[in-house]
């Protein structure tokens, strides 16, 4: 595989569930992202995770819990979530260590659907 | 903090017909400017970036977009469009968070394509 993967593509849950959304990327990239992409809102970028630290964290409820157990990997648990919490939760991945804004590579997304 | 406006949320055009897809900024320093494109049910995928340098950049799929300072703007161009065009196109400033970037982007522009 090449790229930014996510698994699953589509999750559908209950309020009272926990599940775990899955990235990898196969780049030999550095950072990692989580965003959450809800309708007619812009992408909202939910963590950074840049040599396996978290870096940024922008003031996700604690519902969402990121993991980065290693470069190539991330994810996303979740638990107690509320309706307003569906969307569509996109990984991405950067070269990092740049010191420079660069490119961001993105997978094609876990739409989430809470019931 | 950086914004990023697109004034636009849906444009529709005939296929063969030219194209420009407006973005603004705010950001204080020099930007780093990116242009993505989304399709149905997709992740984001790169179309150009702006870093420094010519003010033209070039895109994949006949993409290009202009950076003017003056303006803070950054608009996307294509000389005719193709039915595949058909997606939503966001725009982005990108920022450094520690060693990772910080991607803010806009609300997007939805592109409709008629034959």
């Amino acid at each position: 595989e090449t790229g930014v993967t996510q698994t699953p593509r589509h999750l559908v849950m209950g309020m009272t569930n926990k599940k775990s959304l899955k990235c990898e990327q196969h780049l030999g990239h550095n950072a990692m992202y989580w965003y959450k992409q809800s309708a007619k809102k812009p992408l909202e970028l939910m963590f950074v995770y840049s040599l396996e630290e978290r870096v940024e964290n922008n003031s996700v409820p604690s519902r969402f819990s990121p993991e980065c157990p290693n470069s190539s990997h991330l994810f996303l648990h979740l638990h107690t979530l509320q309706p307003e919490d569906s969307a569509l939760y996109l990984c991405a991945s950067s070269r990092g260590l740049a010191g420079d804004a660069e490119t961001q590579y993105f997978g094609p997304g876990t739409r989430l659907l809470v019931l | 903090a950086q914004s990023v406006t697109q004034p636009d949320i849906h444009i529709t055009v005939s296929e063969g017909a030219s194209l420009e897809l407006r973005c603004n900024y705010s950001y204080g320093a020099t930007p780093y400017l990116f242009w993505y494109v989304q399709s149905p049910g997709q992740g984001l995928q790169l179309l150009l970036k702006y870093f420094s340098g010519d003010t033209l950049v070039q895109g994949i799929k006949g993409f290009e977009a202009e950076f003017k300072r003056s303006q803070s703007s950054f608009n996307l161009r294509k000389p005719s469009v193709h039915w595949s065009d058909a997606a939503e196109y966001f725009c982005a400033v990108g920022t450094l968070s520690g060693t990772a970037s910080k991607l803010t982007f806009g609300t997007g522009t939805r592109l409709q394509v008629t034959l």
